[in-house]
């Protein structure tokens, strides 16, 4: 596809629950970033995936959080045993390496 | 820290004037971006800036960097209401690749 596309685009879920968000990044693209956005507020990075390098895991805010990614397509964020406070927009991006990041529309997620 | 402060953040303005939002940077970085968000959507780069009196123009807006001062620009010229909306600045580290954000400026463009 041309751009970034994230699903699904809105998810509402139980506290307690684990939940699945999906990236597929700019074809080419080799880095792929995780960002959370509360409501009225920026951007936090999450995670980080370059190439075969490993995960730049630094921005999870808890274990409960973890991501992967085949190769350099799909990645997947999940979280576990979600809490009311993960209520966000997840907003994944890619870019090629150390260049401009597109993000793809993001996924609307609330834990009830 | 990495942190990123942008002022204001909330400007509400009249059609045709001018005015700069600011953002002050923590630590030395090699690339500075500015986004803009419009409700309910995602991010879209506007522009990035690699160097010292790095100057770039799109139309109304105008961006430029100061990295000696750990300071960069977005100057508004002659608003139109189709600017409306939140503008991001975010930077990274020298040879780092994850962005920081600043908190963002929701401006509102007023007829």
């Amino acid at each position: 596809g041309a751009g970034v596309s994230q699903s699904p685009s809105n998810k509402v879920t139980e506290k307690g629950k684990d939940v699945e968000l999906r990236c597929d990044p700019i074809s080419g693209h080799t880095a792929l970033y995780w960002y959370r956005q509360r409501l009225g507020q920026g951007l936090e990075f999450l995670i980080y995936f370059q190439g075969n390098s490993a995960p730049d895991k630094s921005g999870l805010p808890s274990d409960r959080f973890s991501a992967e990614r085949t190769g350099e397509s799909v990645s997947t964020l999940t979280i576990q045993r979600t809490q009311q406070e993960d209520s966000a927009v997840y907003l994944c991006a890619s870019s090629l390496m150390f260049r401009t990041q597109y993000f793809g529309p993001g996924t609307r997620l609330l834990v009830l | 820290e990495l942190k990123v402060e942008q002022n204001p953040l909330f400007l509400s303005m009249q059609e045709g004037k001018n005015y700069t939002i600011y953002c002050n940077y923590s630590t030395t970085s090699d690339r500075l971006y500015w986004y803009r968000q419009d409700p309910g959507k995602s991010l879209e780069s506007l522009f990035v800036l690699l160097s010292n009196g790095a100057v770039k123009q799109e139309g109304r807006l105008m961006a430029s960097l100061d990295t000696k001062a750990r300071l960069s620009t977005l100057h508004i010229t002659a608003a139109v209401h189709d600017l409306s909306a939140t503008y991001f600045c975010a930077f990274t580290e020298t040879s780092g690749s994850r962005l920081t954000f600043g908190e963002g400026t929701q401006l509102t463009v007023n007829p």
